[in-house]
């Protein structure tokens, strides 16, 4: 069962480059998550979506785009990578509100 | 205020211990409550639902104060395998499901 899948796991870039986290989930599920955790901090919720073609702001939006075009797919986009988004970053999918939350394997992105 | 806030920890106890986590939740809207286990370097996962009559899974107790808003996990006669950081989630209700994240409590249990 592969559940949410990230890619990449591992990335660096540099400052004011752009790229695009991918994640998907084959679990049917219908909403989709974005957080980042800084190094011995919590996870903070960039972005949402409850549904194809639903998305919303979470906490620290800033810098960030999402779409979701399908069920399966919420790619997250960073326009112009700055050293503050150096972070790992972990999407979540889960069935319905209130539910549990499964998360993919995280990506480590460090902006130099 | 942090709309989830936990021990900071680290909380260091030996094999065998009882040890108690504690959190607290500032929007009394908040309708579902989970602890979550995370291991250095990995995802988070699931480790229990938290539910208003309290529950127990094996060593594991959770119970929740709404009157309080607090919520709290026991782990009883600890392994080394419970070494971790423990996240308190909550979500919030009227509007879309939004997990709300604790920094965590970090445990570790030695022999």
């Amino acid at each position: 069962n592969a559940g949410v899948t990230q890619t990449p796991k591992f990335r660096i870039l540099k400052i004011g480059q752009s790229m695009t986290l991918q994640c998907t989930q084959d679990m049917n599920h219908n909403y989709m998550y974005w957080y980042r955790q800084d190094p011995g901090m919590g996870l903070k919720l960039i972005y949402y979506s409850v549904g194809a073609g639903i998305t919303d702001k979470g906490e620290v939006p800033n810098g960030y785009n999402v779409s979701r075009s399908t069920t399966e797919d919420f790619p997250l986009r960073l326009e112009l990578a700055a050293p503050s988004q150096t972070s790992v970053y972990f999407c979540a999918s889960s069935y319905e509100a209130h539910t549990e939350a499964f998360f993919g394997q995280g990506t480590r992105l460090t902006v130099v | 205020r942090k709309e989830v806030e936990q021990d900071p920890g680290p909380f260091n106890v030996p094999e065998g211990a009882t040890v108690a986590f504690n959190c607290t939740y500032s929007n009394s809207a908040s309708q579902s409550f989970f602890w979550y286990r995370q291991d250095c370097r990995k995802e988070p996962k699931l480790l229990m639902s938290v539910y208003s009559s309290g529950n127990e899974d094996g060593r594991f107790t959770a119970q929740l104060n709404r009157a309080s808003q607090y919520i709290s996990l026991l782990i009883r006669d600890s392994k080394l395998s419970d070494s971790a950081t423990y996240l308190c989630v909550v979500t919030l209700s009227g509007g879309y499901n939004k997990l709300i994240f604790g920094a965590g409590t970090r445990l570790a249990v030695h022999p």
